[in-house]
């Protein structure tokens, strides 16, 4: 089975604070995505990676950094945690493979309150 | 335009109901249409997806409606169980977006005893 784990289930910190969510997947997979989840407004993408050390911008990237520094891991950085940022974060990860679309696994979240 | 809309936001049904929810999307170079299921405390996972030279998919009790026309495509789920309350995403990729989905807001389905 493939697995998805996050490094941490709820988180609490505060405004200003460096946050670091950590990801790991063990599935040799290549692409590794990070969503917030927000009621309403459903999974939105922040950054996504498709290689070590290479980085894309998702839809709102704004307040976060990314880092992949190996191929199983993806970690997702708040520089300065803001109340704005509190939400429920999604790290995913699927193959580059040869088929016409492939699945995207899911970890069970982060749920980060920033006080 | 890369927006998916999925609608109703919740629904409640009782046992043996058949929910539908609905999604419409713009794009039409959108190629594959997935549908993912959330239980709380839970990653969504992949449920059922279907590529648009259908026009239904069938998995179980869950079934996928697409109509390519309308640029719309629905999840049924037939003789509904308290266990499928969870929420559900509707999702669209396109060949040149890499492995990327965008994904509906979620209805979140309530089946009643």
């Amino acid at each position: 089975d493939v697995k998805v784990t996050q490094s941490s289930r709820y988180l609490v910190k505060r405004t200003g604070e460096k946050v670091f969510l950590e990801c790991v997947q063990d599935m040799d997979h290549e692409n590794m995505f990070w969503y917030r989840q927000d009621p309403g407004l459903g999974l939105r993408l922040i950054y996504f990676s498709y290689d070590v050390k290479m980085k894309e911008k998702g839809d709102i990237p704004e307040g976060y950094s990314v880092s992949r520094e190996k191929k199983e891991r993806f970690s997702l950085i708040l520089e300065s945690a803001s109340t704005n940022q509190t939400s429920m974060y999604l790290c995913a990860s699927t193959h580059t493979g040869t088929g016409f679309r492939e699945t995207q696994y899911f970890g069970p979240g982060t749920r980060l309150l920033v006080l | 335009q890369q927006q998916v809309k999925q609608s109703p936001q919740s629904l409640i049904v009782q046992k043996g109901g058949i929910p539908i929810i609905n999604c419409a999307y713009e794009n039409t170079a959108f190629d594959y249409f997935p549908w993912y299921q959330q239980f709380p405390g839970k990653g969504p996972a992949l449920l059922i997806a279907i590529r648009p030279d259908v026009s239904e998919k069938k998995e179980g009790r869950f079934t996928i409606s697409f109509n390519k026309s309308a640029k719309q495509f629905s999840l049924h789920i037939m003789d509904s169980q308290p266990g499928d309350s969870a929420t559900y995403f509707c999702a669209a990729s396109m060949k040149n977006y890499g492995q990327n989905f965008v994904f509906g807001p979620g209805t979140r389905l309530s089946v009643l005893p």
